[in-house]
């Protein structure tokens, strides 16, 4: 099983309101990532945790908090957001292993900023 | 800076018909190349993956042939069908940053393909 999952599939938010954005996996994977996908752009990495630990942070505004509870939830916590950041957010997961590099994304979470 | 670059931008093919998608690095670090598929609305699908170590791989319909000499890898669709329209999206990755942490990604800029009946 292979399987990443994003919860909520589409959110529409205020500028001034606070939402949550949160990705599962059951795989196993100790690392995980956050990143924010625009129209016909690749996705462009924001974040990563790997042993429920930050380990990168791609310059992201601080409007934009991660979270990793346990090994299995990510957690992105969205403040003050502006219209630009409207875009699809997806997660992924990966074995932090040497040479296990597959990285598996969910779904995503199409996100509109009004 | 891009350190993948990816084309044709858009691909129409026919059915029946090989879909080819080239890609090109720079880093000379980066040692894992995977192809990613992604359809509208969805997020990526990990399609196929390989490693400089060889020079082709197969699954299915599905080739990567590499050519570590010229830095340069490539995606080969046989027999492409109508449900293999999608953006599809090479990839690299030098490995990891430090010991037991995660794999950073650089993607190429995506291919949007059609295939026509």
């Amino acid at each position: 099983d292979t399987e990443v999952t994003q919860t909520p599939k589409h959110l529409v938010m205020g500028m001034t309101n606070k939402k949550s954005l949160k990705c599962e996996q059951h795989m196993g994977h100790r690392a995980m990532y956050w990143y924010k996908q625009k129209a016909k752009k690749p996705p462009e990495l924001m974040f990563v945790y790997s042993y429920e630990k930050l380990s990168i942070n791609e310059s992201v505004p601080s409007r934009f908090s991660p979270e990793c509870p346990n090994s299995s939830l990510l957690n992105l916590h969205l403040h003050a957001l502006q219209p630009e950041d409207s875009a699809l957010y997806l997660c992924a997961s990966s074995q932090a292993r040497a040479l296990r590099y597959e990285q598996y994304f969910g779904p995503g979470t199409r996100l509109t900023v009004t | 800076q891009q350190q993948v670059k990816q084309s044709p931008q858009s691909l129409i093919v026919q059915k029946g018909g090989i879909s080819i998608i080239n890609c090109a690095y720079e880093n000379t670090a980066f040692d894992y190349f995977p192809w990613y598929q992604q359809f509208p609305g969805k997020g990526p699908a990990l399609l196929i993956a390989i490693r400089p170590d060889v020079s082709e791989k197969k699954e299915g319909r599905f080739t990567i042939s590499f050519n570590k000499s010229a830095k340069q890898f490539s995606l080969h669709i046989m027999d492409s069908q109508p449900g293999d329209s999608a953006t599809y999206f090479c990839a690299a990755s030098e490995g990891r940053l430090t010991a037991g942490t995660a794999s950073k990604l650089t993607f190429g800029t995506g291919t949007r393909l059609q295939v026509t009946l």
